[in-house]
């Protein structure tokens, strides 16, 4: 059964800090992965979305890495602003239309 | 991208009654939709996975007798938390599937009182 970990569970930085969001999944026979967004009693917003057959993908400040054999991707956020607060959740999805895991995601501080 | 609605956002009720929550995917079809449950400070759990006509299959440990879930047509689905008590109170988030893209809708909060 797929299970997916975030560390660390909670990260502060000082605004304009380059900074790396952990994940890593105990099935590496992975469809995707998918970086999500999601603010304090709101939803989720997608931010990267990497296929089994990528390395990276990369939007704007974001960059996501995939590292299958390894069980491991890393989210790098450039230049950190504090609109970038949020908790930042990875899901990996096992086979075509299985549903996506998640892991406990990462609650990100910047302050100005 | 693609979006999916939930009604209500809120929903606050007393212990042993039945609450309703929708979920509709706007401006696309989904063939399958997913059901999650978030507790405070958690991760969003799988409940059950629904396909359009077919019966929901329910994830290790979630009581489908209590979690009826219908998916009548390929923009609809529905939860209903049958006999609610105060540990059913959750952030429960729907998703839509079209091809292998997962869209999420916002998210109800239910308190059981």
């Amino acid at each position: 059964k797929q299970e997916v970990t975030q560390i660390p569970a909670a990260l502060s930085v000082p605004e304009g800090e380059n900074l790396v969001l952990n994940c890593s999944f105990t099935d590496s026979a992975i469809y995707n992965l998918q970086w999500f967004r999601q603010d304090p009693g709101k939803g989720l917003t997608s931010l990267l979305l990497i296929q089994s057959s990528q390395r990276e993908q990369t939007s704007g400040r974001l960059n996501a890495s995939l590292d299958k054999s390894s069980g491991r991707s890393t989210l790098y956020i450039a230049a950190s602003q504090p609109g970038d607060s949020a908790t930042y959740l990875c899901a990996a999805r096992n086979q075509a239309g299985t549903a996506l895991i998640f892991g406990k995601g990462t609650t990100l501080s910047v302050s100005s | 991208g693609a979006v999916v609605s939930q009604h209500p956002s809120w929903v606050i009720c007393k212990s042993g009654t039945s609450v309703k929550i929708e979920c509709r995917s706007l401006d696309f079809q989904a063939t399958t939709m997913f059901w999650y449950r978030q507790f405070p400070k958690q991760s969003l759990m799988l409940m059950a996975t629904s396909n359009e006509g077919s019966k929901a299959t329910y994830e290790q440990g979630v009581e489908k007798d209590k979690f009826l879930i219908n998916h009548a047509s390929l923009t609809l689905s529905t939860l209903t938390v049958t006999s609610a008590h105060p540990e059913d109170s959750s952030f429960y988030i729907c998703s839509g599937k079209t091809g292998e893209t997962q869209y999420f809708g916002p998210g109800t909060r239910l308190l059981v009182l």
